[in-house]
């Protein structure tokens, strides 16, 4: 299996901060990496694919970078609503997800 | 619009049998594959396993191979989890998600189903 490393895994920001989350793949694995959302009680939302791309209907506040084993998630501008858990997955292989990211207002 | 509708909770003893469901709709349900996630109480998202409706072509992750079934019925347009002895650490969230290939994002989800295994 393919291992993804989340850091870290609790974030605490205020409205208006910049926010980012890391993500590292145990192997290359190129672009097939994407991003989601879980709000509390809620099923996960695909924000990020491919590592850059944003999904329809995201906010062009989320962005996505990186290849090969390092990538980054980034809020640029945080909001109260985006108060929710962050996961990367890869898919290189069959899918893996990171740990978790669980963001909360400072 | 696409939609993926999931059965209702369950609870269940440790022991017994359960089939969970996963209803597809406003999209072709034969020409993408069902994923099945699950999320223990507390917990990170595993990704379990994934089926192909159109040919019942199934995959599973090696953490949960021999532990859970994965099917399809093409002609009502669902897919199903199912365990033939559940366990206490059965005990979670699972969700259904289409996806386009075997490995690749999951782009729309169902609403999720609990299941809870006590005695």
């Amino acid at each position: 299996d393919i291992q993804m490393t989340q850091s870290p895994s609790s974030l605490s920001a205020s409205v208006g901060d910049r926010v980012t989350i890391t993500c590292q793949a145990s192997q290359d694995i190129s672009n097939y990496l994407n991003w989601y959302q879980q709000k509390p009680g809620k099923a996960p939302k695909l924000l990020i694919y491919d590592a850059s791309n944003l999904e329809t209907g995201v906010p062009s506040r989320f962005s996505g970078s990186g290849s090969g084993t390092d990538f980054t998630f980034t809020i640029s501008s945080l909001q109260p609503e985006d108060i929710a858990t962050y996961y990367c997955q890869q898919y290189d292989n069959l899918p893996t997800f990171g740990q978790g990211t669980k963001l909360e207002i400072k | 619009e696409v939609q993926l509708v999931q059965s209702g909770a369950e609870v269940k003893k440790p022991g017994e049998s359960l089939k969970i469901s996963c209803k597809g709709s406003g999209y072709s349900f034969t020409s993408y594959w069902i994923g099945w996630v699950r999320q223990m109480p507390g917990k990170g998202l595993e990704w379990m396993g994934i089926i192909y409706p159109g040919d019942s072509d199934t995959r599973y992750s090696p953490s949960f191979q021999g532990q859970v079934t994965i099917s399809a019925d093409k002609s009502i347009s669902t897919a199903y989890l199912q365990w033939s002895s559940l366990k206490a650490s059965d005990t979670a969230m699972y969700y259904c998600a289409r996806q386009i290939s075997i490995a690749a994002r999951l782009d729309y989800w169902g609403q999720g189903t609990l299941v809870t295994v006590s005695s």
